[in-house]
């Protein structure tokens, strides 16, 4: 079946550490997103790719980062410069010009 | 600058039909999405608007009026299910690579 996936499903960090939030499509979209989404909020755009090897800052790109060396592939790295991590963290994709279909989310959370 | 307005919160009866309405102001439009999220899930796709008028899916149908800057989702003969957040996001030009701008959601609560 195609669809998105992420992993882990909850996620639990030290103050101080670096942690990455997998996700994975195989629906053959060119675009992907990452999102933030804090209790009461709607969602906020941290990076997105349009294309392999490039992506782009969304509104709150600060203390994250991100690789997109394959299509299916867009993993973002949580690091400790976010200053304020604890969140759920959406994933999705996208054609050029269709609906955003989403991953199940992370939920992480900073001890 | 970029804004929508949805209301925080509605209740309703099972049964019954709601109305979410959803106003926006931004630079360029390029269509706006409904999309359903129950709690600690993803968003799922209920509809999509790029003209003005209706759309109906089933139970839901949307509106959208560009000139007003203005579209509503109807929900009719509601279900428990139906408890949820319902987020209008508005899609942004090809200059801007098509980006969603997403309202804050509104939580819809059913009671029996």
């Amino acid at each position: 079946d195609g669809g998105i996936t992420q992993s882990p499903k909850y996620l639990f960090r030290k103050e101080g550490q670096n942690v990455t939030l997998s996700c994975e499509q195989n629906l053959n979209h060119d675009a992907m997103y990452w999102y933030r989404q804090d209790p009461g909020q709607g969602l906020r755009l941290i990076y997105y790719s349009q294309i392999v090897n490039d992506f782009q800052k969304g509104d709150i790109a600060e203390g994250y980062s991100v690789s997109r060396e394959k299509k299916e592939s867009f993993p973002l790295t949580v690091t400790s410069a976010q200053k304020n991590p604890t969140a759920f963290y959406l994933c999705a994709s996208s054609g050029v010009v269709n609906e955003q279909f989403f991953g199940p989310g992370t939920r992480l959370t900073v001890l | 600058g970029q804004n929508i307005d949805q209301p925080t919160e509605m209740t309703a009866t099972e049964g019954a039909i709601v109305q979410i309405n959803c106003t926006y102001q931004t630079s360029g439009f390029n269509g706006l999405f409904w999309y359903q999220q129950h709690a600690g899930e993803a968003p799922t796709f209920l509809s999509y608007n790029v003209l003005d008028g209706l759309e109906e899916k089933g139970r839901f149908s949307s509106f959208l009026s560009r000139s007003k800057g203005y579209s509503y989702l109807l929900l009719k003969e509601l279900q428990m299910k139906d408890s949820a957040s319902y987020l209008c996001a508005v899609r942004a030009p090809r200059q801007s690579n098509y980006q969603l701008i997403w309202g804050a959601g509104t939580k819809l609560i059913i009671k029996p």
